[in-house]
């Protein structure tokens, strides 16, 4: 069965710092790969997704993501952190091919970003 | 609406009661999914719909959940007999199809089981 861990429960960065927030994941094969921000009275609304090909994928908001497969990885990344980039960031993966919904995902437990002014 | 529209955003029973938790997709979108948000945990897949298909409902955590879909647009989460360990946020997504990988989520429903 396909997991996902993101060992961060909780990060807290100054506002213009870099970021880096940690996913791993086990799956099968070549997984689809996706990082998910959810704002305070929000819902989830996607920052990026990794099918195959470039494994350094841009996004949304300034954020970008890479793919390694050695490591089984999927590192979300800003070089700048704004105030309003405060949020609940979620990794997921997709299982591929066999008729399998892209969107019947796994999610990790979520990792809070607080931003300092 | 321009979103998923879920109702209620919050909703208190007592245990063994049963409820209903309403999902509006996005007008066009043929997939449609729940998810579930307990405390301190990630998104759990529960069930999702494609147009007319039969559901896959492997996610259902016990036979006290179902849901329909009607029409092909609004579904219906039912909980019967909720326990208390059914207290989590309820999300609905919902994208253009399955094979169609950008969810569109609503805001959710927040249930608590007294």
């Amino acid at each position: 069965a396909q997991s996902v861990t993101q060992p961060d429960i909780h990060i807290t960065v100054s506002e213009g710092a870099s970021l880096e927030l940690r996913c791993n994941y086990s799956y099968g094969a070549t997984p689809y790969l996706f990082w998910y921000v959810q704002s305070p009275g929000q819902g989830l609304q996607l920052l990026l997704k990794y099918f195959s090909g470039d494994t350094l994928v841009q996004g949304i908001k300034g954020f970008e993501a890479e793919f390694k497969r050695s490591q089984s990885s999927f590192n979300l990344r800003k070089p700048s952190v704004h105030w309003s980039d405060a949020a609940e960031y979620f990794c997921a993966v997709g299982a591929q091919g066999g008729g399998t919904s892209y969107g019947k995902l796994t999610f990790g437990q979520g990792t809070i970003l607080t931003v300092h002014p | 609406g321009a979103g998923v529209s879920q109702s209620p955003s919050n909703k208190v029973t007592e245990k063994g009661k049963d409820v209903e938790l309403r999902c509006d997709p996005i007008s066009g979108h043929t997939a449609l999914y729940w998810y579930r948000q307990s405390l301190g945990q990630g998104l759990e897949f529960l069930i999702y719909f494609q147009g007319n298909s039969a559901p896959d409902k492997s996610g259902l955590p016990s036979d006290r959940f179902s849901a329909e879909r009607t029409g092909g647009s609004v579904s219906t989460l039912t909980i019967q007999r909720t326990q208390q360990e059914d207290s989590a946020v309820y999300l609905c997504a919902s994208s253009l199809s399955s094979t169609n990988e950008k969810l569109f989520f609503g805001s959710g429903t927040q249930l608590s089981v007294l």
